[in-house]
């Protein structure tokens, strides 16, 4: 089993600071994603990041890719009460007929207080 | 967009009955789809991968007799959860892949099983 170990679990914040999610693994992976959840709601994904040392942006949110395709890290910017949800990161290895299954990292939930 | 439809959103049932849950693909063919359990305050945990016209693979410790998944056409998958227990109360995720996707991913939006 290829485990995904996500760090923090739980973060709270005031509004403006910056934080970053970790999520670190000793199996390389195809690519590996991020999602963002909402309560009773399923993933949406945020990004995906496929090369090793791939940095992707998305407005205030920084995604990077290790080198070695085994870890990632989600970087936000002056955080903002809207950003407040469960952030995900999955990983995808092949599982065959042409698709990929991805294995979920535990997620952070992160609240950014007004 | 690729969109997943997944019904229902939310069920309750009595102890030994069973459900269906179907996930959708609305507007593109699902040559793959997954089925995922999560339980509060916790992640998505794979429960099988099917693949349309095939048997679905079920992870380690999924009973697949408890969790039948039929994936008979391109757009259309089910999770029937039979004879249901209370520890059987979670929501339930698919998501689908295909080649519409170049095999990325989209996940209905969850159906919340309350076993009474």
């Amino acid at each position: 089993t290829q485990l995904l170990e996500q760090s923090p679990q739980f973060l709270s914040i005031q509004e403006g600071e910056n934080l970053t999610v970790y999520c670190n693994s000793s199996s390389v992976f195809s690519s590996l994603q991020w999602y963002r959840q909402e309560p009773g709601e399923g993933p949406v994904l945020l990004v995906t990041v496929v090369t090793g040392g791939e940095v992707k942006k998305l407005k205030r949110l920084t995604f990077q890719f290790g080198d070695a395709r085994k870890d990632s890290s989600l970087h936000i910017t002056a955080a903002q009460p809207g950003d407040t949800g469960l952030y995900l990161c999955a990983g995808a290895r092949n599982s065959g007929a042409g698709s990929y299954q991805l294995t979920f990292g535990k997620g952070t939930k992160l609240s950014v207080i007004p | 967009g690729a969109v997943v439809s997944q019904h229902p959103s939310w069920v309750i049932c009595k102890s030994g009955t069973s459900v269906k849950i179907e996930c959708r693909s609305l507007d593109f063919q699902a040559t793959t789809m997954f089925w995922y359990r999560q339980f509060p305050k916790q992640s998505l945990m794979l429960m099988a991968t099917s693949n349309e016209g095939s048997k679905a693979t079920y992870e380690q410790g999924v009973e697949k007799d408890k969790f039948l998944i039929n994936h008979a056409s391109l757009t259309l998958s089910t999770l029937t959860v039979t004879s249901a227990h209370p520890e059987d109360s979670s929501f339930y995720i698919c998501s689908a892949s295909g080649r519409h996707l170049n095999y990325g991913y989209t996940f209905g939006s969850g159906t919340r099983l309350t076993v009474v």
